[in-house]
């Protein structure tokens, strides 16, 4: 079975520029998750897919922050315009059936650079 | 708001000792507590899920526990080896602890 896929898995941006990431979930696993991880922390939720629709979007910085999952299977994480404090690693995660007590996967991450 | 702390924040230790890590939560309401591993520059591998209604789970050399009514979990490593060397996560349902940096030793 594949495992949660990323990319890309690094980047480099400046201030001020626009950055996607991507995230392809295990097969059939109708739970999706972003999280971001700075350096020296555990990961913070970002928001939570549950299909195509969005469960909880409370810690995303919704000014410069925006995430979709239009066919409730590979999503979409952007990011427009960076600041430096957003360089952190961008994990995706994601759980095979809805509700929050079932297992997470993870995927390798994107570190992000912003300079 | 649910707070998860890990102490102790690093360890060292020799090849084949036994270890506990502790981890803690604010929120005692949850659905399960997960550990993970993180190895440098790599993403999470779930280690072992524990559900609320249970109070362990066991895999080969590892063994968590969770006590909802204390707010507490432990993973416990047993004859620990320089391949367990990583930081080692909590997560009360989403959210997670700092993580404890191990360090097993020849």
């Amino acid at each position: 079975e594949a495992g949660v896929a990323q990319s890309p898995r690094y980047k480099i941006i400046e201030k001020r520029q626009s950055v996607a990431f991507w995230c392809n979930p295990i097969s059939g696993h109708a739970t999706l998750y972003w999280y971001q991880q700075i350096l020296g922390q555990g990961p913070k939720l970002l928001i939570q897919f549950q299909n195509n629709g969005v469960v909880d979007d409370s810690q995303l910085p919704k000014d410069r922050f925006s995430a979709e999952r239009l066919k409730g299977v590979d999503s979409t994480l952007k990011i427009q315009p960076a600041k430096l404090e957003d360089s952190a690693v961008y994990l995706c995660a994601s759980s095979s059936v809805g509700g929050p007590g079932n297992e997470q996967f993870f995927g390798p991450g994107t570190r992000l650079t912003v300079l | 708001k649910q707070e998860v702390t890990q102490i102790p924040a690093a360890l060292s230790v020799p090849e084949g000792e036994n270890l506990v890590l502790n981890c803690s939560f604010t929120d005692s309401a949850i659905y399960n507590l997960q550990w993970f591993r993180q190895d440098p520059g790599k993403g999470l591998t779930s280690l072992l899920l524990i559900q609320s209604s249970q109070r362990e789970q066991t895999s080969g050399r590892l063994n968590a526990s969770l006590d909802k009514s204390s707010g507490r979990s432990t993973l416990y490593i047993a004859a620990s080896q320089p391949g367990d060397s990583a930081t080692y996560l909590c997560a009360a349902q989403l959210t997670f602890g700092t993580g404890t940096r191990l360090q097993v030793t020849l």
